[in-house]
């Protein structure tokens, strides 16, 4: 199985500020087939579902704004929000689906400072 | 809109069955891959099951073998999970989850509410 680390647990940062969130898997997840990595970011708001943000590691999913990006390749990929807003408190998990069973990181819980 | 409504939950002793739905809108059901999601009670997210969009090929996490089963009925626009053999590990939020696309499985484009199942004696 793929195993999802993420860093850290949980973060504070100040409205306005950088948030950025690690993600780092056992093995590789970039195919080589169609050169893409599979490995999705997740919002969940409390009480709420997880909302798919970022696909391919970089593809933001539509409607999601354009202060959280991805990045990374491989086995080591980087969530950052470029301006913390007060909606954005949530926790964040990566996600490989590269192969089954398809798993997820422990999850950073983001609050404001 | 895509829309999925998980039902079926409760409460359930240990070693007993329960059978969830969820009944998907919005979208054209017979397309896409569908699984069930479940987060423990202040914990993460553990994918369960998969199932493929004309339900020839179906996948499990190893903790679910043997015990569940997903289907769909795709002329109703619905996903089941049968969970036999419940135990307290068990005990979760389960969400129906929405492939994004037709072509790449595991990739949750959109998720239920969810639907809570606690098994306890």
């Amino acid at each position: 199985d793929i195993v999802m680390t993420q860093s850290p647990d949980s973060l504070a940062v100040s409205l306005g500020e950088r948030a950025t969130i690690k993600c780092k898997s056992s093995q590789n997840v970039l195919s080589s087939s169609n050169n893409k990595n599979y490995l999705a970011w997740h919002q969940q708001k409390p009480g709420q579902p997880p909302k798919l943000l970022i696909f391919w590691a970089s593809t933001r999913e539509s409607g999601v704004p354009d202060r959280f990006s991805g990045s990374g390749s491989g086995t080591d990929f980087t969530l950052t929000i470029s301006s913390l807003q007060a909606e954005d408190v949530a926790v964040y998990y990566c996600q490989q689906y590269y192969g089954t069973p398809f798993t997820f990181g422990q999850g950073t819980k983001l609050e404001i400072k | 809109q895509v829309y999925l409504e998980e039902s079926g939950g409760g409460v359930v002793q240990p070693g007993r069955s329960l059978r969830l739905s969820c009944a998907a809108s919005g979208f054209t059901f017979s397309n896409y891959g569908m699984h069930w999601v479940r987060q423990a009670p202040g914990k993460g997210l553990e994918w369960v099951a998969f199932i493929s969009n004309d339900g020839s090929n179906e996948n499990y996490v190893d903790s679910a073998k043997g015990r569940f089963s997903i289907s769909r009925d795709n002329s109703k626009n619905a996903l089941y999970l049968e969970m036999n053999s419940l135990r307290g590990e068990d005990t979760a939020v389960y969400y129906c989850a929405k492939d994004l696309g037709t072509v790449t499985s595991g990739l949750f484009g959109y998720w239920g509410q969810g639907t809570l199942v606690t098994v306890s004696s």
